[in-house]
């Protein structure tokens, strides 16, 4: 019954490969976010999706592609992974548009050889 | 940059002491959240003050907000090892835009 979950919790893959995170939650939430925290522990917003729609989109390469296929999944697409993607990525919900609480994921450490 | 600046970096104190974390901030909030993590884990929502509020209290955390001085403070008081995670503020603009600080890292020795 895990509020926020997404797969895979580690992902290992060479540079150029494609790979995928889902993402799924059960509150009923409408809007969903991808978060980016490096090694350093600094957590930056990516994406965040309401109903579906994408209402904002940090400044990310555009090999990173969120699909959301109803209001309760988001996933991440990866294309032509790079050593610098190697990092925590987070997914998380909340009720309100931008202005609430956020519920997050335990997170899915990517790793980029 | 409107993230939020946390200070100190990294805390260490003996269970029963109390822990102070601060953030400041440089633009204007609708509201500021504190939320917590644990090794290898998600973030943890702990408590939200909106820009009209100047003190929150949830359990043994007490949250302090200063617009003047665009400030606040996260209280742990009575700490207990379990409290041992990173601290982050996080910072929401009237247009739902969210950054993070770069957090707190609290140790809670037994």
């Amino acid at each position: 019954d895990t509020a926020v979950s997404q797969t895979p919790k580690y992902l290992v893959t060479q540079m150029g490969n494609d790979k995928s995170i889902k993402c799924e939650q059960n509150l009923g939430h409408d809007t969903m976010y991808w978060y980016k925290q490096d090694s350093k522990k600094f957590l930056k917003i990516m994406f965040s999706y309401n109903n579906k729609e994408l209402i904002i989109n940090e400044t990310v390469p555009n090999r990173f592609s969120p699909k959301s296929p109803d209001k309760a999944h988001l996933n991440l697409h990866i294309n032509s992974l790079e050593l610098g993607d190697s990092a925590v990525y987070f997914c998380a919900s909340s009720q309100d548009s931008g202005l609430g609480s956020l519920h997050f994921g335990n997170g899915t450490r990517l790793t980029v050889t | 940059s409107q993230q939020g600046e946390e200070d100190p970096q990294a805390l260490s104190i003996q269970e029963g002491e109390n822990a102070t974390m601060n953030c400041s901030y440089k633009t204007s909030i609708n509201n500021l959240q504190w939320y917590r993590q644990n090794s290898g884990r998600g973030l943890v929502h702990l408590i939200l003050i909106r820009s009209n509020e100047r003190e929150k209290h949830s359990g043994r955390l007490r949250v302090t907000l200063d617009t003047s001085k665009k400030s606040s403070s996260l209280l742990i008081t009575a700490s207990r090892a379990a409290d041992t995670a990173s601290y982050f503020c996080a910072l929401w603009t009237n247009a739902g835009k969210s950054t993070f600080g770069d957090g707190t890292t609290l140790t809670v020795k037994p």
